[in-house]
């Protein structure tokens, strides 16, 4: 049991490279989330998919674009690097309300350096 | 939307004091409001949750109370340890949602 498996742990990006963040989770959950992690500001939540075949913007979705591939899999998509986007990104899964504990677990992490 | 606020941003505390960071949350609706730790270089983990239908929550030496009407909630952590010593979040779901909103974050510190 992996748990919520993402890759790469660390990328380096030239400006306008484009890339994706792959992430899958093996516990069956309904809801997958992409956050990013910046120092000062916490965790802020750019995409989020509730289940399978929908997907939402969170906080700070503009240049992202998400996948939600199947239950398991949620990818994360720059498609025009720039340097503001030079972060730690956190892919995290979780139940939905009522259909178990809404504990979410996170990925290992992803280290993500636009030059 | 929801809104966390946090503080303190850090917080440093001798080995065996008592530390308290406290969270205020905006949306009545919220119900559910986990604290998470993350040490340097790891994910996030859960250490403690609170759903709105209780007042306090104790585990070992860790423990929440939530106070609804204020739309504040806060974690103690009593008799410190050195392993203690990371960035705590908290964060609050609103109620037919799962989706989280952390608060900034507290780095503490624990001094030998």
């Amino acid at each position: 049991n992996a748990g919520v498996t993402q890759t790469p742990k660390f990328q380096v990006l030239k400006t306008g490279q484009s890339m994706t963040l792959q992430c899958a989770q093996d516990m069956n959950h309904n809801s997958m989330y992409w956050y990013r992690q910046d120092p000062g500001m916490g965790l802020r939540l750019i995409y989020y998919s509730a289940s399978e075949g929908t997907t939402d913007k969170g906080e700070v979705p503009n240049g992202y674009n998400v996948s939600r591939l199947n239950k398991r899999e949620f990818s994360l998509r720059l498609e025009s690097a720039a340097p503001s986007q030079t972060s730690v990104y956190f892919c995290a899964s979780s139940a939905l309300p009522g259909q178990g504990k809404l504990e979410a677990f996170f990925g290992q992490g992803t280290r993500l350096t636009v030059v | 939307g929801e809104n966390v606020e946090q503080h303190p941003s850090t917080l440093s505390v001798q080995e065996g004091d008592s530390a308290v960071i406290k969270c205020t949350y905006s949306d009545s609706a919220s119900n559910y409001f986990p604290w998470y730790k993350q040490e340097l270089g790891k994910r996030p983990q859960l250490i403690i949750d609170i759903r709105s239908n209780v007042g306090e929550k104790k585990d070992q030496r860790i423990a929440v109370t939530l106070n609804k009407t204020a739309k504040h909630f806060s974690l103690h952590i009593t008799e410190t340890q050195p392993e203690d010593s990371a960035v705590y979040f908290c964060a609050a779901v609103l109620s037919g949602y799962s989706t989280l909103t952390f608060g900034k974050g507290t780095m503490l510190l624990v001094s030998p």
